[in-house]
């Protein structure tokens, strides 16, 4: 089956810091989509991308399909941004999703 | 617009009991989800609907899980009997379409002692 491996597992930075989170998968997929799951559980959903790049405020995101890999950027990080960020895979005619392993990301003030 | 609505938040059952949680997706969404999400782990899909047809089920433990979706609407998944290892967090989705992106509810937290 397809594998979904993200890097890194785990990411400490000071607020106001930038990074990049990085999604691999082995085979070609429908789309791809990028979630951050808040310290109480909830999983929002930030991006669906395929393929090309996407905008929303300090976070972005990049598909490059045919290389099988996308980047979620966060810029200026904040604390509220703490929390683990999935990459989701959909393949097969009913768009099933694979989940990577996520990141896990703390900012501390 | 209302969000997926999950009942109950958190339960607690000895092994070998059953247990039932229900989800209500965002109206009008065609396709509803549940997924399993062991500690450190990401989500795992275990069934997929499209309206009240199964269109995935290969990763749900037949033998003790089973889900229904009445007149294409809420969903209820129902395990019997418990193992200590079905202790995770049971999340709902729902889409549009399955290819849409996918909306989460804030989960269900099964302990099984």
């Amino acid at each position: 089956g397809i594998q979904v491996e993200q890097s890194p597992p785990d990411l400490i930075l000071q607020e106001g810091a930038n990074s990049t989170l990085r999604c691999n998968f082995s085979d070609s997929v429908n789309n791809l989509q990028w979630f951050h799951q808040n310290p109480w559980g909830q999983l929002i959903n930030l991006f669906y991308i395929p393929s090309g790049t996407k905008q929303n405020g300090r976070l972005s995101a990049t598909t490059v399909a045919t290389e099988r890999y996308s980047l979620l950027y966060i810029s200026s990080s904040q604390t509220t941004d703490s929390g683990v960020y999935f990459c989701a895979v959909g393949f097969g005619g009913y768009n099933k999703l694979i989940f990577g392993a996520g990141t896990r990301l703390a900012v501390h003030p | 617009e209302a969000g997926v609505a999950q009942s109950p938040r958190y339960k607690i059952i000895e092994k070998r009991q059953s247990v039932a949680f229900w989800c209500n997706p965002i109206s009008g969404h065609a396709t509803l989800y549940w997924y399993q999400q062991i500690l450190g782990q990401g989500p795992k899909l275990l069934i997929q609907f499209q309206n009240n047809g199964v269109v995935d089920d290969s990763q749900l433990p037949k033998d003790r899980f089973s889900a229904e979706r009445l007149k294409g609407v809420d969903s209820t998944l129902k395990i019997q009997p418990a193992k200590l290892e079905d202790s995770a967090v049971y999340l709902c989705a729902s889409s549009l379409q399955g290819a849409d992106t996918q909306y989460f509810g804030p989960g269900t937290r099964l302990t099984v002692l």
